[in-house]
Parts: C-alpha cells; structure tokens; sequence
C-alpha cells in the first residue's frame, strides 16, 4: 500500500472486554512506533519496535496493554480489561530507520462504554 | 525528561497576514525538532524538519538553542493553511537515538478569507 494502514478505523467496547488494533506499516520500514491520543491532547509515545524486537515500551500506561509484530511487519497493539480512560486514537508509525521521518497512519478511534 | 509546549491552542488570522505559531521546548541534549500538520480529516504529516533547513508550503523554522525555541512562520498565510499543527522533538537521551516523538498540545490555525 501506499502508507501505514490501521484497522479498524473506528472501535466501541464496553469496559472490561479486550481489543485489539493493528497496524500494517509501509513495506520495508524497519521501525515502528503507537502512539495515544486523547482528546484535544498531542500523541503520546506508547511503544517502539525495530523490527521485531520490542526495543522500548516505556509508554505503555499499564500491564493491560500489549504489543507485538512478530515478524517486523505488522503490529498488534492489544488492550485487555479496557478500561473508560483507554478511549483515545491510536496513532501507529512506521519509518525507515533511526532519525528517518516517520508516517503515521490514520490512527483508530476507540471509545469505552 | 523532554517537554514541547505549544502556549496556543487556537490561532485565527486574515488571508495574507503573517502567521507564527510558538513551540518552546525543555531537553538537556541535543534535540531533533519538527513540525507536523493535520489537515480536516487527513493524517498526521510531516511538515518540515529543523535539519533539513527547507521551506515547505512557504513555510519556515528556526531552531533557537538559546531560547529553547522552534516558532514556525508564513509571512502571508492562506486559507488551505487552516489545520491542526503540532510540534514535535525526537531527542536521544540514554542513548536512545530511534526517533521517539515527544508533541506538543498542537495548535488550530483558522485563516479566515
């Protein structure tokens, strides 16, 4: 494809199931990165992988969430027991290599009932 | 810890009018800063970075080491300019020099015809 593709774009769910969101980066980028919107806020750095490997998850607010990309390609972002504050846009990125620019995705919305 | 602030969530100016938009930002090292663009129901794009030292839709940024600052300029700003903007730093604190974002709160620019 021609850029980063989320899906699915948008994602209701009521409190205490799990979700989970992928990312399909653009083929042959090494690095990629989600990233939390909440609203009326900026992105905020959940979690990066360098191909496979799962190099910084710093971000991740809780134990209830999740990521992997098990084969450098594409990611899954998955959260479990979600929670109201776990509603936000999930931005996912993908770029080339370190200090190359990155390109985000349409991000999905997700909303917690 | 590494911080960009955007002072102004809201900017509004007339077609044609010089436009800055603020982005100040806290980082002990050697920051790499960008400015991002989110047009009406559009992804998050890069605009322009401090490195690259180009001038993107007549855009322009200088990066001031002395007051922590990276303003973006137009001097004569035009309708399609109306979008979300967000600054952003990638720094390499630990030794950690992949790219992560750190954004601001963003800023709505509204050009009025």
């Amino acid at each position: 494809g021609a850029g980063v593709s989320q899906s699915p774009r948008y994602k209701v769910a009521k409190r205490g199931q799990d979700v989970a969101l992928r990312c399909d980066p653009i083929s042959g980028h090494v690095s990629l990165f989600w990233y939390q919107q909440a609203l009326g806020q900026g992105p905020e750095f959940l979690t990066y992988f360098q191909n496979e490997a799962q190099l910084d998850k710093s971000g991740l607010p809780s134990d209830r969430f999740f990521a992997e990309r098990p084969e450098g390609s594409v990611s899954t972002l998955k959260i479990q027991r979600t929670q109201q504050e776990d509603s936000a846009v999930y931005l996912c990125a993908s770029s080339l290599g370190q200090g190359q620019p990155q390109h985000f995705g349409d991000g999905t919305r997700l909303s917690i009932l | 810890a590494q911080r960009v602030t955007q002072p102004e969530k809201l900017l509004s100016v007339f077609k044609g009018a010089p436009v800055e938009l603020k982005c100040n930002y806290s980082y002990s090292g050697s920051p790499e800063l960008f400015w991002y663009v989110q047009y009406s129901r559009q992804r998050l794009q890069l605009l322009l970075r401090h490195i690259s030292r180009e001038s993107i839709k007549g855009f322009t940024a200088d990066l001031n080491k002395g007051e922590t600052s990276f303003h973006l300029k137009k001097p004569f700003a035009q309708e399609e300019d109306s979008a979300m903007y967000y600054c952003a730093l990638s720094g390499n604190a630990g030794g950690t020099s992949y790219g992560k974002l750190t954004f601001g709160q963003g800023t709505i620019l509204t050009v009025h015809p």
